[in-house]
């Protein structure tokens, strides 16, 4: 099947910093997805982006599905950030997500 | 519009028990799909219903089992748990998954087996 590969596997930031998580999969997808993982374990949709570039306020995100990779980027990072960011694709002949090993972001005040 | 609820949200059983978890995805929604997820193994892909049939299974034991009702609430059941079954189950809806819909998660259900 394919593979997922999310890095860093762990960040630790000041608050005001910047920084970007990096997601690389081993074949072509439909679908890549981005999630939060809140400390109640809920996942929280950040970005649906198969493709192309996506921004949502300090998020952004960037799929070139040509080279199989996706990244996020966090701008002006709050403590709120912290928590566990997934990356999760969907493969053109299937119906189930693939996640990624996750980055944990701390984000210290 | 409501999101993904998922019942109960807390569970403590032991072993050689069963259990029965609920979903309920939003409104529209004729997928669902179930994950588990553990810190050894993260998050894996247990099965997918659409309109009442499953579509898609992962690499479980037939222990775990799923179904889905005409109004698109689906249950999964885990019968003689074992401790290993300990994890928080997660529930994800999308209008069809056919590769090109977004999917959105319920809280989940945090399944503890003494």
């Amino acid at each position: 099947g394919i593979q997922v590969e999310q890095s860093p596997p762990d960040l630790i930031l000041q608050e005001g910093a910047n920084s970007t998580l990096r997601c690389n999969f081993s074949d072509s997808v439909n679908n890549l997805q981005w999630f939060h993982q809140n400390p109640w374990g809920q996942l929280i949709n950040l970005f649906y982006i198969p493709s192309g570039t996506k921004q949502n306020g300090r998020l952004s995100a960037t799929t070139v599905a040509t080279e199989r990779y996706s990244l996020l980027y966090i701008s002006s990072s709050q403590t709120t950030d912290s928590g566990v960011y997934f990356c999760a694709v969907l493969e053109t002949s299937g119906s189930r997500l693939t996640f990624g090993e996750g980055t944990q972001l701390t984000v210290n005040p | 519009k409501a999101g993904v609820t998922q019942t109960p949200r807390y569970l403590i059983k032991t072993r050689g028990q069963q259990v029965t978890l609920s979903c309920s995805p939003i409104s529209g929604h004729r997928s669902v799909s179930w994950y588990q997820q553990t810190p050894g193994q993260g998050l894996q892909f247990l099965f997918e219903y659409f309109s009442e049939t499953q579509r898609n299974k992962g690499n479980f034991p037939g222990r775990f089992s799923g179904r889905q009702f005409s109004n698109s609430r689906s249950e999964m059941n885990v019968s003689t748990l074992e401790l290993g079954d300990s994890a928080l189950y997660l529930c994800a809806s999308s209008l069809q998954v056919q590769g090109t819909d977004t999917q959105y998660f319920g809280p989940g259900t945090r399944l503890t087996v003494l």
